[in-house]
Formats: structure tokens, C-alpha cells, sequence
């Protein structure tokens, strides 16, 4: 069975610093890869997703995730955070007809 | 404007009565999905449907039901054999040959 795998619960950091939310995956097939954001009490929000070709993914807010099939990887990644990106983020396998299966998130907190 | 949604946002029950999550999607998507999402637990799939008038179960169905009547619609039915109901419910759409869900806000349900 397929599982994901959000290697930290939580994330503090401060503002501007660099952040990297660490993701793994099993699998031995092609999948396809997601990370979604979630601000409190709200739904999901596609940040980016890897369907297939370059390794390196940009997505909205600044935000960009690499895959490495390899490693079964696909940590996301921001230069520079702000106290708005402070939210919960899942990483996500697609996998026989469109259901995901989701790792269990990852609370950003980014602290002045 | 195109998207999901669901209501209430806040919903109440007492144990032992059954009730109904409403979804609905104005974005002509096929496949409609529910899931349940408890803090620490990430996402969790309920059942799903790739198409009208069918559905299947995912990976923790006892304890609900739905129905898919409508393409636009995909209520979702909390039964009193549902042990622990009290959680938040995201509902999902995806159109057809895409690899994306989109998410609606959220019910949160409290049963006491």
C-alpha cells in the first residue's frame, strides 16, 4: 500500500529565514505529487503538484518542491518566509483514478 | 464563480441522530470526493465517485453513506453507527483527465 510520509509536525522559523517542509513517499510505480496549503478552518489550497518532466516544481507564493525518485522525495521548499505563509501543509500521492493519499501535515509557524 | 461549496460551516448534533453534509460543485467535474480530517491524522478518504449515480467506498466508510443523483451534488450522511463523528469534513472535485482536486471550505461536525 502507498503511504506519505511529513517527516517534521511542526516547523518554527523565523521570518525571512529559509524553510524546508521534508515529504516521503512509497511507492513502486509512477505517482503523482502534491503539496497543499491550509489556513485555519479552511479548505485545501493546491500550492504546486509534479505530474511528470522537470524535477524542479514552482508554485504560488513564492514556493517550489523537488522531486528526487531516487530518494522517493519531494520536500518543499521557500528562500525567504513571511508570517502570512504560517498555515498547515500536506504533501500528497495521487494513485488509481485520482484519490490522494495524504501524509499526516506539517504546522508551519513563522515567528517575527 | 466557479468552485465548492459546503454547508454549514458549523454543524451540531447530539449522538445517536444521523445527518447530512451538503457539496456542491459549479465546476462540471466528474469526480467527486469526501474526506475526513482529524488534527495529527492528516487526510482521510470516506468514499468517492468518478461519475453519476455511482460511488465507492475509500478507506473509511463505515459509518456514512452517500448518494451521487446529480453531478453537481454529493451529500454526504454521518450515521449514528459512525463511532466517533465529531471532525472536519472536506468535500473535493476533479474534472476529468486532470490530476487536481479542488476542496471546498469545510463542515466541521461536533457530536456530544
Amino acid at each position: 500500500a502507498q503511504s506519505v510520509t511529513q517527516l517534521d509536525s511542526q516547523v518554527p522559523v523565523f521570518e525571512e529565514a529559509p524553510v524546508e517542509l521534508r515529504c516521503n513517499y512509497s511507492s513502486s510505480v509512477s505517482v503523482y505529487l502534491f503539496w497543499y496549503v491550509q489556513y485555519p478552518n479552511q479548505g485545501l489550497q493546491l500550492l504546486l503538484k509534479y505530474l511528470s518532466g522537470s524535477t524542479l516544481v514552482k508554485g504560488i507564493n513564492g514556493f517550489e518542491a523537488e522531486f528526487n525518485k531516487s530518494q522517493t522525495s519531494f520536500h518543499l521548499r521557500k528562500p525567504s518566509v513571511h508570517i502570512s505563509d504560517t498555515a498547515e501543509y500536506f504533501c500528497a500521492v495521487s494513485y488509481q483514478g485520482g484519490k490522494l493519499i495524504f501524509g499526516q501535515g506539517t504546522e508551519l509557524s513563522v515567528k517575527p | 464563480d466557479g468552485g465548492i461549496t459546503q454547508s454549514p460551516k458549523y454543524l451540531f448534533r447530539k449522538e445517536g441522530q444521523n445527518v447530512t453534509l451538503s457539496c456542491e460543485q459549479n465546476l462540471n467535474h466528474d469526480a467527486m470526493y469526501w474526506y475526513r480530517q482529524d488534527p495529527g491524522q492528516g487526510l482521510r478518504l470516506i468514499y468517492y465517485s468518478q461519475i453519476v449515480n455511482d460511488f465507492q467506498k475509500g478507506d473509511i466508510a463505515e459509518g456514512y453513506s452517500v448518494s451521487r443523483e446529480k453531478k453537481e451534488s454529493f451529500p454526504l450522511t454521518v450515521t449514528s453507527a459512525q463511532k466517533n463523528p465529531t471532525a472536519f469534513y472536506l468535500c473535493a472535485s476533479m474534472g476529468t483527465g486532470s490530476h487536481e482536486q479542488y476542496f471546498g471550505p469545510g463542515t466541521r461536525l461536533t457530536v456530544t
